[in-house]
């Protein structure tokens, strides 16, 4: 299957601080990529949709400027969590896809750690 | 809506005894429907897809998964269940549609414990 890359892998920062993360589709133009949150034992909760070179759409409760989502390119798109707080820890997961894909592929995820 | 269901938080199962992880949907159209599982601190594992064609679709490590349409369930198998098959299960489904933005919506999640 399609490859997609997620970095970093982990991520401590200190409260108050901005952290981006990384979502790349290395073989394949991802017209589509997702973001996603999963708190520890718990499902993958869909945060929003990314379409390359418009805004993203948000599910009901995720707040758009606290959790930033650039799409710019189609191998690309960018998760930045502004002004962090420990209640923002989780692990982060991002998966894309085109058009034509049957299924999304998924990214290794990202831990971040608000301390 | 499309919506995924796993009725069961934990599975228990002996090792080399047959294991059945269960998924019922809800979809508008026809489905496209997923199983993953998750090690500890690590991303999705595709296992395998259900698409169209064969209601029996064989997957990655010896799983298999039955769609059943008049039942509207995916339930995952495997005949012979690992000790190292222990982790996080998730059915998934994903939407289509353009106005459902093809999303791919997940399950609840069921833990699987294989006792040695």
């Amino acid at each position: 299957g399609a490859v997609v890359s997620q970095h970093p892998s982990w991520v401590i920062c200190k409260s108050g601080t901005s952290v981006k993360i990384e979502c790349r589709s290395l073989d394949f133009q991802a017209t589509t990529m997702f973001w996603y949150r999963q708190f520890p034992k718990q499902s993958l909760m869909l945060m929003a949709t990314s379409n390359e070179g418009s805004k993203a759409t948000y599910e009901q409760g995720v707040e758009k400027d606290k959790f930033l989502i650039n799409h710019a390119s189609l191998t690309l798109s960018t998760l930045t969590v502004t002004s962090a707080h420990p209640e923002d820890s989780s692990f982060y997961i991002c998966s894309a896809s085109d058009r034509g894909n049957t299924e999304a592929f998924f990214g290794q995820g990202t831990r971040l750690t608000v301390v | 809506a499309q919506s995924v269901a796993q009725p069961e938080d934990q599975v228990n199962v002996a090792e080399g005894n047959p294991l059945t992880v269960k998924c019922t949907y809800s979809v508008s159209g026809n489905p496209y429907l997923f199983w993953y599982v998750q090690y500890p601190n690590r991303g999705l594992q595709f296992l395998l897809k259900y698409i169209t064609g064969d209601n029996l679709v064989k997957g990655s490590y010896g799983f298999e998964a039955e769609f059943n349409k008049s039942q509207t369930s995916f339930h995952l198998k495997k005949p012979s269940a690992l000790v190292s098959d222990s982790a996080l299960y998730f059915c998934a489904v994903r939407d289509i549609r353009n106005t459902g933005g093809f999303k791919t919506i997940f399950g609840a999640g069921t833990r699987l414990f294989v006792k040695a």
